[in-house]
């Protein structure tokens, strides 16, 4: 059965720091995907990483992935109270394209 | 737009009744998911399916019922035997075959039974 771990799952920061969140996951897989909620609303799509050594950005934020290691980072740069939100990463598994979704990271970004 | 529609947006409910969420799509994706959504909690998969009139139980299916008869439509019955329905219900859809997997979501119904 696939676990998805993430660390931290809270995370209060100040502005313009930097910090990484972690996701990892137990078995093989090449298909990960991070989604940010605002609290009371649905999920919206970040980034989709599709290959070991896969690296995205947008904005402030970082994504990749290292399958050997069974990991993924999403890292902010700079962070702004805007980025203050649940990050989820979701990691598929097999040929049906069901996800599996990590717990989520409360981040909160203080002024 | 394309995009999927979830209705209704918020739903009340009494102990002992089944209600039906809608979740309608127009992005002609094949396959289309029910998740779950408790406070402080991840996304936990209910039902998917990946072609009309065919779906698979997710993990936590007991108490749920779906059916697939039109591509666009997916709707979600929560029975009287699901022990504990108050939830966030969010309502996705994805490219099958040789797409991404990607995930897009409705905006999901918050159920609560008094």
């Amino acid at each position: 059965e696939l676990k998805v771990e993430q660390n931290p799952l809270f995370l209060s920061m100040q502005e313009g720091k930097n910090y990484t969140i972690y996701c990892n996951y137990s078995t093989t897989s090449d298909r990960l995907y991070w989604y940010r909620q605002d609290p009371g609303k649905s999920l919206e799509s970040l980034f989709v990483l599709l290959s070991n050594g896969a690296v995205k950005q947008e904005g402030r934020l970082m994504a990749s992935l290292d399958t050997k290691a069974r990991l993924s980072t999403l890292h902010i740069t700079a962070a702004v109270h805007d980025l203050s939100a649940t990050y989820f990463c979701a990691v598929g598994g097999g040929s049906n394209y069901k996800l599996t979704f990590g717990k989520g990271t409360l981040l909160t970004v203080n002024p | 737009d394309g995009g999927i529609t979830q209705s209704p947006k918020y739903l009340f409910r009494k102990e002992g009744q089944n209600v039906t969420l809608s979740c309608e799509q127009n992005l002609n994706h094949d396959a289309m998911y029910w998740y779950r959504q408790d406070p402080g909690q991840g996304l936990r998969l209910i039902y998917y399916s990946q072609i009309v009139n065919d779906f698979q139980k997710g993990d936590i299916a007991e108490g749920y019922s779906v059916s697939r008869e039109k591509k666009e439509s997916f709707p979600l019955t929560v029975t009287s035997a699901q022990k504990n329905p108050t939830a966030f219900y969010l309502c996705a859809s994805s490219i099958s075959g040789t797409g991404s997997g990607e995930l897009f979501f409705g905006e999901g119904s918050r159920l609560t039974v008094l």
